[in-house]
């Protein structure tokens, strides 16, 4: 069965330092990679998505994130962190072998910057 | 462009009492549609997952049912709501491997 690990379950940062919020999954096939962000008491909103190609995927608000096949991980990176950042983040996973959509998430990463 | 609708964006309920939250979609036709509940300070659960009108499947036994009487619409309902329903409940759409969220409803059971 597939699943996802977020390493932590909470990062603090200081304003413009960079970050890092790691993830890594298992899977004994393909899969597609995702990573969303959640606002207090709002819906998840997609950051960024591996589907195939290059490995480095840049995504919205200044995310990038890089596939790696050998370690299994897509971790999430920003140079530089705004206030605005301060939200929760998820790694998702797609499992490309069911008749539907089904994707896996990771038990979320809480980012708080620090002014 | 495709949006997702939920409302109510909030409700309060008290214990024994019915529940329907309703989800619709615009923009995109035969979505593969998806409810899910998120507890608080926790991650998400898928409740329902639905490829087609009347075609409903659910990924865990609990208190809920979920119907989709139209292509872009999905409706999740109790006939009696439990304390443990509480939770922030998604409503999300995909086409191909990529699913979008709405913007939630928050329930809370009292």
């Amino acid at each position: 069965a597939q699943s996802v690990t977020q390493l932590d379950s909470q990062v603090p940062v200081f304003e413009e330092a960079p970050v890092e919020l790691r993830c890594n999954y298992s899977s004994s096939v393909s899969v597609y990679l995702f990573w969303y962000v959640q606002y207090p008491n709002q819906g998840l909103q997609l950051l960024l998505k591996y589907l195939s190609g290059s490995t480095l995927v840049k995504g919205i608000n200044g995310f990038e994130a890089e596939f790696n096949k050998s370690q299994t991980s897509f971790h999430l990176r920003k140079p530089s962190v705004h206030i605005s950042d301060t939200a929760e983040y998820f790694c998702a996973v797609s499992d490309l072998r069911t008749s539907y959509d089904k994707v896996i998430f990771g038990p979320g990463t809480s980012l708080s910057v620090i002014p | 462009s495709q949006t997702i609708h939920q409302w109510p964006a909030t409700l309060v309920q008290p214990v024994g009492s019915p529940l329907s939250l309703e989800c619709t979609v615009e923009g995109t036709s035969n979505p593969n549609l998806y409810w899910y509940r998120q507890a608080a300070g926790r991650g998400l659960q898928l409740l329902f997952y639905s490829v087609g009108i009347g075609q409903i499947s659910s990924e865990v036994p609990q208190n809920l049912s979920a119907s989709r009487p139209q292509d872009r619409q999905f409706i999740l309902s109790s006939k009696k709501l439990l304390l443990s329903d509480s939770g922030f409940y998604l409503c999300a759409w995909s086409s191909q491997e990529t699913q979008y969220f709405g913007p939630g409803t928050r329930l809370l059971v009292l």
